[in-house]
């Protein structure tokens, strides 16, 4: 079985870039959620996505946006990057059922707005 | 979801075993205790869960008391790769494609000294 697999691991952009990053959930997985991390923060919640449907968002602006593709893979998007932006993006999958909703993390991608 | 509190930080001693403590005194009938953790720079790792029983899996035990508004996490030989931050969140759960948030505190960072 495999696990949450994040792209890229790292990336660096400046600001006002525009930035895309990929989460393949866990086999069997239709729930796909993101987080944000800080330095020294815990996990903040971004938005998340049920059967390719945006199922819940955190407070975070629009500029934050996401895609569920059919395999229930996802994006997040990231639009007018700030410095503030800088922080490990990390992707957490769940099988959707009403007996089993633990999330599962990937490993993140650390991104660096310069 | 219901707020929790744990200390800071704690250290244990290699091969000893390490008790991690939670408050959750405005915890709801329907809402589970998670505990996941996070090594330094990866994605967090669950560890266990429970609603009211006490629970056992390979990693960990879970010490819910009787009034729910606290908990303990047992690790019950500690090693250095169990140096990492404890979260304990409070949730929701199996709601069946309602999965959302996880809600992150700053959780305790555990120290496992040889």
């Amino acid at each position: 079985e495999t696990g949450v697999t994040q792209s890229p691991t790292h990336l660096i952009k400046t600001r006002g870039q525009q930035v895309t990053l990929r989460c393949s959930s866990q086999s069997g997985h239709n729930t796909v959620s993101w987080y944000q991390q800080a330095l020294g923060q815990g996990p903040q919640f971004i938005f998340q996505y049920y059967r390719e449907e945006e199922n819940g968002r955190g407070n975070f602006p629009p500029r934050f946006s996401g895609l569920q593709f059919p395999n229930y893979s996802s994006e997040l998007n990231v639009n007018a990057l700030e410095l503030d932006d800088s922080a490990l993006y990390l992707c957490a999958s769940s099988p959707g059922t009403v007996l089993q909703e633990t999330q599962y993390f990937g490993p993140g991608t650390r991104l660096l707005v310069l | 979801d219901a707020k929790t509190t744990q200390p800071p930080s704690m250290d244990c001693a290699e091969g000893r075993a390490a008790n991690l403590p939670c408050n959750h005194s405005t915890i709801s009938g329907n809402e589970y205790v998670y505990w996941y953790r996070q090594i330094h720079s990866q994605g967090p790792q669950y560890i266990i869960h429970g609603l009211k029983n006490n629970e056992t899996n390979e990693m960990a035990s879970l010490i819910i008391t009787e009034d729910r508004k606290s908990s303990t996490l047992i690790l019950p030989h500690a090693t250095l790769r169990d140096t990492a931050v404890y979260y304990c969140i409070v949730r929701v759960g199996n709601s069946g494609g309602s999965n959302y948030k996880l809600t992150f505190g700053k959780g305790t960072l555990l120290t496992v000294n040889p």
